[in-house]
């Protein structure tokens, strides 16, 4: 079992709709949850950053933490074209541990 | 602002021809790390180097070298290409900012293409 689990399944979304993406994960030491943004043939970028469980909100985008369930979510409110991208959930152990522990990702594509 | 500075952008090799890829930063981080990724495969760490002097080997490191020439520079080399290698290969970068995150910066890629 890969310890950080997330379903790359295409998602196809008309614009205005919510986009709701997910992970789970195996390993309960996990403290720091991560979401990264790429672009078509570009590297990866940092969109959430979470420690702890709770939600945290940046604008039109949502993190929210589960550790009892080893369960991540993140949620893109009023999507928009630019929002098509590959979302990919990333984890790691301690601060100062730079090891991340990506998902697969998730092909997200808003239809204007 | 150049951040994470990879290259070659793209490369066609022959099965069992040798060649080095090559990353920098400027944001004087501690840690680098190589990726490859496929699709429906994610990001795979190849080896990461924790700081200048150091490396350690990932999920996939078999077929591939690392050295850290100094704090700002990390190459992969493959040694012999073999067609499985043929992939996008991640370069990045990370380190502890003001607030405690650790953020990973990542290159543009590198796609190299074995036949």
């Amino acid at each position: 079992q890969k310890e950080v689990e997330q379903d790359p399944g295409p998602l196809s979304v008309p614009e205005g709709a919510i986009v709701s993406l997910n992970c789970t994960y195996s390993n309960s030491a996990f403290q720091y949850f991560m979401w990264y943004r790429q672009y078509s043939r570009k590297g990866p970028e940092l969109l959430m950053y979470t420690y702890s469980s709770g939600n945290k909100e940046d604008g039109r985008f949502t993190a929210q933490v589960d550790k009892s369930s080893k369960y991540i979510s993140l949620f893109i409110r009023d999507s928009q074209p630019s929002d098509s991208a590959t979302y990919l959930c990333a984890m790691s152990l301690s601060y100062g541990n730079n090891r991340l522990a990506f998902g697969k990702g998730n092909q997200v594509v808003v239809i204007p | 602002n150049a951040g994470v500075t990879q290259t070659p952008k793209f490369q066609v090799l022959k099965t069992g021809q040798s060649m080095t890829l090559q990353c920098a930063q400027d944001m004087n981080h501690n840690s680098m790390y190589w990726y490859r990724q496929d699709p429906g495969m994610g990001l795979r760490l190849i080896y990461y180097s924790a700081s200048e002097g150091t490396t350690d080997k990932g999920e996939v490191p078999n077929g591939y070298n690392v050295s850290r020439l100094n704090k700002r520079e990390f190459s992969l080399r493959l040694e012999s290409a073999a067609p499985s290698q043929t992939s996008v290969y991640f370069c990045a970068s990370s380190g502890e900012d003001r607030v405690f995150r650790t953020e990973a910066f990542f290159g543009q890629g590198t796609r190299l293409t074995v036949v």
